[in-house]
């Protein structure tokens, strides 16, 4: 199974200003790589897929970079509605898919 | 207007069943792989079982091999997860999930990442 690791657990941001979150495969994943946003009590929306292409209606702000094992993902102004958690997700490997535990993105 | 919409889940007691439903509308069912995604309370995102277009191929996670079994009826645009053997670790909220399909030159490609979620279902395992 492919372990998939997230930095930093927290991130604190303020409004206006550039996030960068982390994700590490255990093992390359080539860039069959997914992020996903979740916000309380809402199932995870798509963001980025393929490593860098963003799904249908996500803002420009968010851009994917990356490719083997190590990825990023990059929110380039936070807004308000962008405080919520991120996951990365692999799917180089069908079975299983895994994800990694998620960063936590909180208004400092 | 694409949606997914679980049904099923509740509180069931260790060792008790359940089965969970994902009934689809606004795409072409029988187009996609359909997932099970879990996520327990406070916890992060768990893939469970994967089922193919036409319900050739079939993926379990290694924590629920043996106790699940996914299917699919296309004509009426659902996916089923029946859950037995249930233990106080499988609480979580069961989400349904659709694969990303790419569409280039009239040859479409299915992606083990999902874009269309549903709401999710809750499943409370408890005496």
């Amino acid at each position: 199974e492919i372990v998939m690791t997230q930095s930093p657990a927290t991130l604190s941001v303020s409004p206006g200003e550039r996030a960068t979150l982390s994700c590490r495969a255990s093992q390359s994943v080539s860039s069959k790589l997914a992020w996903y946003q979740q916000k309380p009590g809402q199932a995870p929306r798509l963001l980025i897929y393929g490593a860098s292409t963003r799904a249908t209606g996500i803002p420009v702000r968010f851009s994917g970079g990356g490719s083997g094992t190590e990825f990023t993902l990059t929110i380039s102004s936070l807004q308000s509605e962008d405080f919520a958690v991120y996951y990365c997700q692999q799917y180089n490997t069908r079975d299983p898919v895994t994800f990694g535990g998620g960063t936590k993105v909180e208004i400092k | 207007e694409v949606q997914l919409v679980e049904s099923g889940g509740g509180l069931v007691k260790p060792g008790g069943s359940l089965r969970l439903s994902c009934e689809v509308s606004g795409f072409t069912f029988s187009d996609y792989t359909m997932n099970w995604v879990r996520q327990s309370p406070g916890k992060g995102l768990e893939w469970v079982s994967s089922i193919s277009k036409s319900g050739t191929y079939i993926y379990y996670a290694d924590s629920m091999k043996g106790r699940i079994t996914i299917s699919r009826d296309n004509a009426k645009n659902s996916v089923f997860l029946q859950m037995n053997s249930l233990r106080d670790e499988d609480t979580a909220v069961y989400y349904c999930a659709r694969d990303v399909m790419l569409s280039f030159g009239g040859v479409t490609m299915l992606l083990d990442a999902f874009d269309m979620w549903g709401h999710g279902t809750m499943v409370t395992v408890s005496s």
